[in-house]
This record gives structure tokens, C-alpha cells and sequence, in this order.
């Protein structure tokens, strides 16, 4: 069985500094791994996705992750926060079983983004 | 190219009512699964149709079912609802076909309140 860990259920970073969400990953096999962002009353929007292609990913709006299998990592990261930015942010891991994608989701962290 | 929608988008509901909702899966995608979002938590995995079988299930009672169309729609029906069921229900969708990671979309949820 597959899960993730969010660490940090809330983040706080000035405008113009570095975002980091950290997420971590168990999967018994080979991973997909996702970031998605969702804004009040809306629903989840796709930042970016890891499909093995490479360890890398850059996404919309600025941010990035870098797939780590020795730390079970897929840490989020954008250079300098903009007010804009401020949202919750869920990572995802999805695997394939019987043939089916099966998605789950960590509980999520909420960024704040302060003047 | 519409994306994921759902409908209704909010309902409030009674105690020991049943509940329908609907969802249209984006253009190309066969694929349909729905997600429970309780307040502060992350999506939870209710279920998975495909060519209009349940495919995958994750843990939730019997009171939870659904239905997938020829046209790749669905409906989520909630049965005997309970307070605890009162949360953001969000349809998912995607092509199954091709690679394993290929990106779920997500609608705007339909928001459930059981009074």
C-alpha cells in the first residue's frame, strides 16, 4: 500500500522568499507522484507530475520538484513566493494495481504568504 | 475542451436522506473516480468506473455507490446520509489507455451539508 506524508500543515514564507513543501512518499513499487494546488471553494488544480522521465519536474507558476528514491522525496519548491501563491498544496502518489491508477493523497499544507 | 464538471455544486441535506451527484468526465477520458474531502483533510479515495464498472473501492460503506454511463458520466449516491458525510466531493477524470501516469483532472467538487 502506498501513502504520503506532508510535513508542515501550515507554512508561512514572506513575499519574495523561498517556498518549500516537503512531502514524502511509501510505495512498494516504482511511483507516479503528483502536486496539486487548490484554492478556496475551487477544486484541484495539477502543479506538476513525476513520471520517471526525470528527476526534475518543473510545473506551472514557478514551481518545482525534484524526485529523490534514496529519500523517498518529492519536495515542492518555488525561488520567491508571490502573495498569489498562497493556497493549499497536496502531494499525491499514485500506482498501478490490477491494472487500475490508484491516487492518494497526503492531508495537505497551507501556505501563507505575508507582506 | 471542457474540463471536469460536476453538479449540483452545493446542496444542503437531512439526516437519513439519499444524495445524487453528478459528474462529466473531461473529452477523451473513459475513466472516472470520486474523492471525499472533509474540511481540512486531504481528497479520500471513494471509488473508481471504468466501461461503467466499479473498478476500485477505497474505505467507505456500502451507503456510498454509483453508476458510470455509456458516455463515461457518473453518479455518486449517498444513501442514510450522516452528519459525518457533510464535506466536498470531488470527480476525477482520466484516459486509462496509454501510460500508467497519466494526469487525473479534477472538477470544482459539489459541496454536501447534511443538517
Amino acid at each position: 500500500a502506498q501513502s504520503v506524508t506532508q510535513l508542515g500543515s501550515h507554512v508561512s514564507v514572506s513575499e519574495g522568499a523561498l517556498v518549500l513543501l516537503r512531502c514524502n512518499y511509501s510505495s512498494s513499487v516504482p511511483p507516479y507522484l503528483f502536486w496539486y494546488v487548490q484554492y478556496p471553494n475551487q477544486g484541484l488544480q495539477l502543479l506538476l507530475k513525476y513520471t520517471s522521465a526525470a528527476t526534475l519536474v518543473k510545473g506551472i507558476n514557478g514551481f518545482e520538484a525534484e524526485f529523490k528514491k534514496s529519500e523517498t522525496s518529492f519536495h515542492l519548491t518555488k525561488p520567491s513566493a508571490h502573495m498569489s501563491d498562497a493556497a493549499e498544496y497536496f502531494c499525491a502518489v499514485s500506482v498501478s494495481s490490477g491494472g487500475y491508477q490508484k491516487v492518494t493523497f497526503g492531508i495537505g499544507t497551507k501556505l501563507q504568504v505575508i507582506p | 475542451d471542457a474540463g471536469v464538471t460536476q453538479s449540483p455544486t452545493h446542496l444542503i441535506k437531512t439526516r437519513g436522506q439519499q444524495v445524487t451527484l453528478r459528474c462529466s468526465p473531461k473529452s477523451g477520458h473513459d475513466t472516472v473516480s470520486w474523492y471525499q474531502q472533509a474540511l481540512g483533510q486531504g481528497p479520500q479515495f471513494i471509488f473508481q468506473y471504468y466501461e461503467e464498472e466499479e473498478r476500485q473501492r477505497g474505505n467507505f460503506p456500502d451507503r456510498f455507490s454509483g453508476h458510470q454511463f455509456p458516455n463515461y458520466s457518473s453518479e455518486l449516491n449517498v444513501n442514510a446520509l450522516l452528519l459525518g458525510d457533510s464535506a466536498l466531493y470531488l470527480c476525477a477524470s482520466r484516459r486509462r489507455t496509454g501510460t500508467s501516469g497519466n494526469t487525473i483532472y479534477f472538477g470544482e467538487g459539489s459541496w454536501l451539508t447534511v443538517v
